[in-house]
């Protein structure tokens, strides 16, 4: 089954304690990204990645790091994480061509910094 | 910058009647792409429907449709048929052609289907 695959579904932690956030996916896509969902704000690309070993910063990276060297995996790394980063997050992927192209989410992971 | 509007934070309707969400969205752009992603209580994100700006046509999947006014940079959602399980959060979202494959979304809209 073609999927995006997050874990942890749920994460508690304390501020300052690192963590990464493991994203999958098994439909050889070039493109994916990360995006943080909170409340009346709607979803915000953190990062994104258009191939191996290519990441670009999205619309709100502060306090994030991603690697992509491999294909198929997108890890979000929290350094040193802080409450402000207590959100709801997506990792997505999809082939890429000229834009437009359906994203596939994962499941999504709901962080919370203590 | 492009900015998506989603004006109505809830909605509800009654099942089987028909709802119409609103969203607006600012762009110099001439080529792109228009969403309505769903998102349940399960938290996953479902594509709805896609639209190509390019195209005139309205897109339509089933009891979903659009109502695309590229000149009055509108697009609205047709639920017809309210099931309960239509009960969700609905995002629209943006996407320019050729960038990023950056979607930037709306701040959502929660829609309630009555029994």
């Amino acid at each position: 089954e073609a999927q995006v695959t997050q874990n942890p579904r749920y994460l508690i932690t304390v501020t300052g304690k690192k963590l990464t956030v493991t994203c999958s996916q098994n439909m050889n896509h070039e493109y994916m990204s990360w995006y943080r969902q909170d409340p009346g704000l709607g979803l915000r690309q953190i990062y994104y990645s258009m191939n191996v070993e290519v990441t670009d910063k999205g619309d709100v990276p502060e306090g994030y790091k991603v690697s992509r060297k491999e294909k198929r995996n997108f890890p979000l790394i929290l350094e040193s994480p802080s409450p402000n980063q207590t959100s709801l997050y997506f990792c997505a992927s999809s082939l890429y061509r000229d834009g437009g192209e359906k994203l596939f989410f994962g499941s999504g992971t709901q962080l919370s910094v203590l | 910058a492009q900015t998506v509007t989603q004006s109505q934070p809830e909605m509800s309707v009654q099942e089987a009647e028909t709802v119409t969400l609103s969203c607006t969205y600012d762009t110099s752009e001439s080529n792109y792409y228009l969403f309505w992603y769903k998102q349940p209580p399960s938290r996953q994100m479902i594509l709805v429907i896609r639209q190509e700006a390019y195209k005139q046509q309205n897109a339509t999947e089933n009891r979903f449709s659009v109502n695309f006014q590229k000149a009055a940079k509108s697009f609205s959602l047709k639920i017809s048929d309210s099931q309960l399980g239509d009960t969700a959060m609905y995002f629209c979202a943006f996407m320019m052609a050729g960038a990023n494959s950056k979607l930037t979304f709306g701040k959502g809209i929660t829609l309630s289907v009555r029994p």
